[in-house]
């Protein structure tokens, strides 16, 4: 199985400023058939399901404020809130889609 | 855009079984791939396993082989998630979550409490 580690387990930013979060897998997640890393980010907020932010590790979904942003190699990967707002308090999870089973890092809560 | 929907809150004895519901609405599961994540309370996501009904393919974490069957009626649009011989370890919520053919999650359930407690 592919194993996710996130860092920082928790992190506290200034209102205006930058949330960095690392992920890496146990393996390459670059699938040499379409050239795509197969990483996504998602937000949860307290007592809702994720919310998916990013996917092929730097594509934004349809909605998600451009404050988001993904990149990454092949096994080392970052999510970047460039100016932290009150609202993007949570906890922030990378998965890996690559190969079943498909799996999740452990979290990276973020606060104020 | 797709909302899925899933059944109430279960309370379960251990060694019984439970059955969690998701239903498309606003959409179809047909071309997608049904998943199942779940979280016990404070912890993080785990992923359980997901079906693609069109391409009669399923996977499942080595964990709850075995143990738990997903299934999706096409008709009704809706997925089901039943786990086996329940311990109180199995205390969660449990989200079904519609994703691409790339298995990626992309719209998510409520998420479903279900307790075992004897």
């Amino acid at each position: 199985d592919i194993v996710m580690t996130q860092s920082p387990e928790s992190l506290a930013v200034s209102l205006g400023e930058r949330a960095t979060i690392n992920c890496k897998s146990s393996q390459s997640l670059l699938h040499s058939s379409n050239n795509k890393k197969f990483l996504g980010w998602y937000q949860q907020k307290p007592g809702q399901p994720p919310k998916l932010l990013i996917y092929w590790a730097s594509t934004r979904e349809s909605g998600v404020p451009d404050r988001f942003s993904g990149s990454g190699s092949g096994t080392d990967f970052t999510l970047t809130i460039s100016r932290l707002r009150a609202e993007d308090v949570a906890v922030y999870y990378c998965h890996q889609y690559y190969n079943a089973p498909f799996t999740f890092g452990p979290g990276t809560r973020v606060d104020i | 855009q797709v909302q899925l929907v899933q059944s109430g809150a279960e309370v379960k004895k251990p060694g019984s079984s439970v059955t969690v519901s998701c239903k498309a609405s606003g959409g179809t599961l047909k071309m997608y791939a049904i998943i199942w994540v779940r979280q016990a309370p404070g912890q993080g996501l785990e992923w359980m396993g997901g079906i693609i009904p069109i391409f009669s393919t399923s996977h499942y974490a080595q964990k709850f082989q075995g143990r738990v069957t997903i299934t999706a009626d096409e008709s009704t649009s809706t997925a089901y998630m039943e786990l086996n011989s329940l311990i109180s370890a199995d205390t969660a919520i449990y989200y079904c979550a519609r994703g691409t053919l790339n298995w990626l999650p992309d719209y998510w359930g409520q998420g479903t409490l279900v307790t075992v407690s004897s």
